[in-house]
C-alpha cells in the first residue's frame, strides 16, 4: 500500500532563518506531487506541484520553492522566511493516470516568529 | 479568486440529524467533485467524490449531490455522529491531478 511522509511534524521558526521540509512517498511510482498551505481561516492554497525529477511547477508568487531530487521526494524551501509564511503545510501525491483522489500527508504546521 | 466557495465557515447539527454542507463552484469545465475531512493537525482525507455525468454517490451514511447547471454539490450526511465533527473541505477541477479547494466548513455534531 501507499504511504506518505512528513517531517518535521511542527517547526518554529524566527523570521529570516532557512526553510527545509521534506515530503516522501512509498509504494508508487512516478507520482504527480503537490505542496498546499492551508493560512490560518482560508482554504488549501496549491504552492507547487511536480509531474517527474526536476519537473517544478509555482502556482503563486512567493519566498518559497520546491524541488524534486528523487521520484518520490519533494522538498520545499526559503531562504529567508517571512511572518507571512506561518500556516500549515501539506504534501499530497496523485497517481500519474486514472481519476483518483490526491492523498495528503499528515501535514508540517511553520510558525514564523 | 476564488474558484471554489464554502460559504458557510461552521454548521452545528444534533447527534442523529442531517448535516448538509453546502459548496459553490465557477468554472463550468470542472469534472470531478470531491470532499475531505480534515481533523486538527491532521492532513485531509478523502471521502467521497462524484463525477460530472453523476448527480448522485452514495457511500453509507454520506452522499453528495451535484447540480451542474446550479454549479452547486453538496454533501449529506446522515445521521450525523459526534466522530463526524471536523472541518470538511469541498475541492473540483478538471481532474484530480489538478483539485481547487474551498476554505471548509467545520461542522460539529452535538452529542
Amino acid at each position: 500500500s501507499q504511504t506518505i511522509h512528513q517531517w518535521p511534524a511542527t517547526l518554529v521558526q524566527p523570521v529570516g532563518s532557512p526553510l527545509s521540509l521534506e515530503c516522501t512517498v512509498e509504494g508508487t511510482s512516478n507520482p504527480n506531487l503537490y505542496w498546499y498551505r492551508q493560512a490560518a481561516g482560508r482554504g488549501l492554497q496549491l504552492l507547487f506541484y511536480s509531474v517527474g525529477i526536476g519537473q517544478i511547477s509555482s502556482e503563486v508568487p512567493q519566498n518559497l520553492s520546491a524541488s524534486r531530487p528523487q521520484d518520490r521526494q519533494f522538498i520545499l524551501s526559503s531562504k529567508k522566511l517571512l511572518l507571512s509564511d506561518s500556516g500549515f503545510y501539506l504534501c499530497a501525491w496523485h497517481p500519474p493516470a486514472g481519476q483518483e483522489t490526491q492523498y495528503f500527508g499528515p501535514g508540517t504546521r511553520l510558525l514564523v516568529l | 479568486d476564488q474558484q471554489v466557495k464554502q460559504n458557510s465557515p461552521s454548521l452545528s447539527v444534533q447527534e442523529g440529524r442531517i448535516s448538509i454542507l453546502n459548496c459553490d463552484y465557477t468554472n463550468s469545465m470542472f469534472d470531478y467533485f470531491l470532499w475531505y475531512k480534515k481533523y486538527p493537525a491532521e492532513g485531509p482525507t478523502f471521502l467521497i467524490s462524484i463525477s460530472s455525468i453523476k448527480d448522485k454517490n452514495e457511500d453509507g451514511r454520506f452522499t453528495v449531490f451535484l447540480n451542474k447547471s446550479a454549479k452547486h454539490l453538496s454533501l449529506h450526511i446522515v445521521p450525523s455522529q459526534p466522530g463526524d465533527s471536523a472541518v470538511y473541505f469541498c475541492a473540483s477541477g478538471p481532474g484530480a491531478n489538478n483539485l481547487f479547494f474551498g476554505t471548509g466548513t467545520r461542522l460539529t455534531v452535538i452529542p
